[in-house]
C-alpha cells in the first residue's frame, strides 16, 4: 500500500518567508509526528497527533511553528518568518498510534532558507 | 528527560566482519526502535524491541535489548557492501513529555569496505 507522502520534496524560500510543508500518512494511522533532521541537531521531535486528542506539541522549537491535521489525517506543517537555522529535513511519521507500534517516515521535506 | 547515545559515530567495516552498534539510553524506554537511512534517503524500520530480553533478528542484522543495563546493541554478521548507511537507534519517553515521539541517537554511520 502507499506509504507516507510528503510535499514539497524540495522548498527554497528567502528569509522572512512563510513556509507550508504537507504530510499525507498511511490511511487508517491515527497517530501523526513531524521531526526535523539537521546536521548540527541530528534528528528532533516536533510535533505529535493522536486521533482526536491535543497535540503535544512539547518539541517545536518557537511560537514561528505550527502544525494541524485536518480531518484525522493530512498534516501541514507552518513556519512563520523563516530563519536560516530553520534550514533542515522535516520528516513525517505515521503509526497506527498503539504502543509498541513503528512509526512509518514520510521521504521528506528538504527546506533552505536562504 | 530521556537521552540516547549510539557509538560508536562512525565505523568502517572490512567485508565479512562481524561489528557492533552500540545504542544506550539514560532513563526508563519501554520501547526501543531501529532504523536504517541511505544517503539522501528516509529512514526506514528494522527492528521494535518491545521487552527485556528482546531479540531480533532480520538477515545479517541481530538487534537486542537490555533493559536492566539500558542498553541495545544491533549486531553486524559478515558485512556486505549493501549494508552501509547510518543506523539510528530511537527510545520513547515512558515518562513526561509525549507518550508518542521518539529521541534519537545521533547516528552511527557504516560504510563496509570490499
Amino acid at each position: 500500500g502507499a506509504g507516507v507522502s510528503q510535499s514539497p520534496s524540495n522548498k527554497v524560500t528567502e528569509k522572512g518567508k512563510d513556509v507550508e510543508l504537507r504530510c499525507d500518512p498511511i490511511s487508517g494511522h491515527t497517530a501523526l509526528y513531524w521531526y526535523r533532521q539537521s546536521l548540527g541537531q541530528g534528528l528532533e521531535f516536533l510535533i505529535y497527533f493522536q486521533g482526536n486528542s491535543a497535540p503535544d506539541k512539547s518539541g517545536l522549537p518557537s511560537d514561528r511553528f505550527s502544525a494541524e491535521r485536518t480531518g484525522g489525517s493530512v498534516s501541514t506543517l507552518t513556519i512563520q518568518r523563516t530563519q536560516q537555522e530553520d534550514s533542515a529535513v522535516y520528516l513525517c511519521a505515521s503509526s497506527r498510534g498503539l504502543p509498541g507500534e513503528t512509526q512509518y517516515f514520510g521521504p521528506g521535506t528538504r527546506l533552505l532558507v536562504l | 528527560e530521556l537521552k540516547v547515545e549510539q557509538n560508536p559515530l562512525f565505523l568502517s567495516m572490512q567485508e565479512g566482519k562481524n561489528y557492533t552498534i552500540y545504542c544506550n539510553y539514560s532513563t526508563t524506554s519501554d520501547r526501543l526502535y531501529w532504523y536504517r537511512q541511505d544517503p539522501g534517503k528516509s529512514l526506514e524500520s528494522l527492528f521494535v524491541l518491545l521487552s527485556n530480553g528482546a531479540v531480533k533478528q532480520e538477515g545479517r542484522l541481530m538487534a537486542s535489548l537490555d533493559t536492566k543495563a539500558r542498553l541495545s546493541t544491533l549486531h553486524i554478521t559478515a558485512a556486505v557492501h549493501d549494508l552501509s548507511a547510518t543506523y539510528f537507534c530511537a527510545g520513547a519517553p515512558q515518562y513526561g513529555g509525549s507518550q508518542g515521539n521518539l529521541i534519537f541517537g545521533k547516528g552511527t554511520k557504516l560504510s563496509v569496505k570490499p
